[in-house]
């Protein structure tokens, strides 16, 4: 049972456009939401994270939106550069537990 | 310089023996955790630990053993009883176990049976 989808397995984006990568949850008790960014033969790396009570957060190039009545949260990153190109992985938690629930990762790729 | 070190990046073992994999993190974390990433799948938990001397399973801690003696160190075994244990294993920690704080990951180690 995955709680944690990410339905694209890659993305190709040209330079300097708008990168979306999607993620949907199916446990309404997840409250806190991540996202990590991870190149081949590395662990990943913490990008962004989006408490429940809020439905948007940004730093910098990178935006997550939170739709809690639809369980979607997206990742937008703007303008996307060719170093942006990486695996990224959504996850989930609940506050109680505090384990992570990761979404299989999206390959994107973003050409000069 | 804070962080989480893993080693060895590559190991290699036979079919049927027993390997440890090591975790250390100077970062003063309470809570620690291991997983395992396949091709083209997500990260899936295999042990976690929230203190000292307990740890808990997660999703896949069959053929797998852990020990939290020391703050600062996780070691995952892999025993001759996990059925695929070609994998790439990450570890990682929390300042505290729940709540709102992200992991921060090592390196990972690339375990290869032969």
């Amino acid at each position: 049972d995955q709680q944690v989808k990410q339905n694209s397995p890659s993305l190709s984006v040209q330079e300097g456009r708008i990168s979306i990568l999607n993620c949907d949850y199916t446990n309404s008790m997840f409250d806190y939401f991540l996202w990590y960014k991870k190149y081949p033969a590395e662990g990943p790396t913490f990008l962004i994270s989006i408490s429940s009570i809020k439905d948007k957060n940004e730093d910098g190039r990178f935006t997550v939106f939170l739709n809690k009545s639809a369980k979607h949260l997206s990742l937008h990153i703007v303008p996307s550069q060719p170093g942006d190109s990486a695996v990224y992985f959504c996850a989930a938690s609940d506050r109680q537990g505090g384990k992570l629930i990761f979404g299989q990762g999206t390959e994107l790729s973003v050409k000069p | 310089d804070g962080g989480i070190t893993q080693s060895p990046k590559y190991l290699f073992r036979k079919e049927g023996q027993n390997v440890t994999l090591s975790c250390e993190q100077n970062l003063n974390h309470d809570a620690m955790y291991w997983y395992r990433q396949d091709p083209g799948q997500g990260l899936r938990l295999i042990y976690y630990s929230q203190i000292v001397n307990d740890f808990q399973k997660g999703d896949i801690a069959e053929g797998y053993s852990v020990s939290r003696e020391k703050k600062e160190s996780f070691p995952l075994t892999v025993t001759s009883a996990q059925k695929n244990p070609t994998a790439f294993y990450l570890c990682a920690s929390s300042m505290v176990a729940g709540g709102y704080n992200e992991q921060f990951f090592g390196p990972g180690t690339r375990l290869t049976v032969l």
